[in-house]
């Protein structure tokens, strides 16, 4: 099994352009998530989903949409970048049913906005 | 919100040493759980605890609720352990999955 695969797993964008990041999970998770890993400050919840078609804000969704139409995948969207938006993305999965579940990461997108 | 609080924020030791990380939180929660990320910056899942101790190898666990407080020590350190170590914690709304929220991570470099 993959696990949680991004891709991406680098990518450079000017100003106001726009791109999808992609995850895809192969363990049949329920939940999913993007965070966001910026220097000096703990990874933070960009928006996560309990199940397929629905999707929730976290900690610092704004300028970012997300879509979650097939259960094993869950865009991130930026759809005009801004150099803040720099940063390493990161995507986890994690079962339903309980919270006290391990969350399951992939290895990353690392993002720059000139 | 909850507030994550790690110490120390940078540890140097050499190989073979005992080592302590510990983790506060100010609100209570569902879950603790202990991240390690290596250079080249893929997270992986040590532990996740709701109470009590767990052990792991030479990693071990703690949480204690009424304090709220964790620790994560490794024995016999080795070169191998060095990465970042971040806790992070889950607040269960009780309808469906919250994200975690972490700390900022305790980078440890392990000397040979």
């Amino acid at each position: 099994n993959a696990g949680v695969t991004q891709t991406p797993k680098f990518r450079v964008l000017k100003t106001g352009q726009s791109m999808t990041l992609l995850c895809a999970q192969d363990m049949n998770h329920e939940y999913m998530y993007w965070y966001r890993q910026d220097p000096g400050m703990g990874l933070r919840l960009i928006h996560y989903s309990v199940g397929e078609g629905t999707t929730a804000k976290g900690e610092v969704p704004d300028g970012y949409n997300v879509s979650r139409l097939k259960k094993q995948n869950f865009l991130l969207g930026l759809e005009s970048a801004a150099p803040s938006q720099t940063s390493v993305y990161f995507c986890a999965s994690s079962p339903a049913g309980t919270p006290n579940q391990p969350q399951h990461f992939g290895d990353g997108t690392r993002l720059s906005i000139l | 919100k909850n507030e994550v609080e790690q110490s120390p924020q940078n540890l140097t030791a050499q190989e073979g040493e005992f080592i302590t990380i510990n983790c506060s939180y100010s609100v209570g929660i569902s879950a603790l759980h202990w991240l390690q990320q290596h250079p080249g910056g893929g997270i992986v899942s040590l532990f996740m605890l709701s109470s009590g101790k767990k052990k792991h190898g030479r990693l071990i666990a703690t949480i204690n609720i009424q304090e709220k407080h964790s620790s994560l020590h490794i024995t016999a350190s080795h070169p191998r352990d060095s990465a970042v170590y971040i806790c992070a914690v889950l607040m269960y709304s009780g309808g469906g999955a919250d994200g975690l929220t972490f700390g900022k991570g305790t980078h440890l470099i392990i000397q040979p």
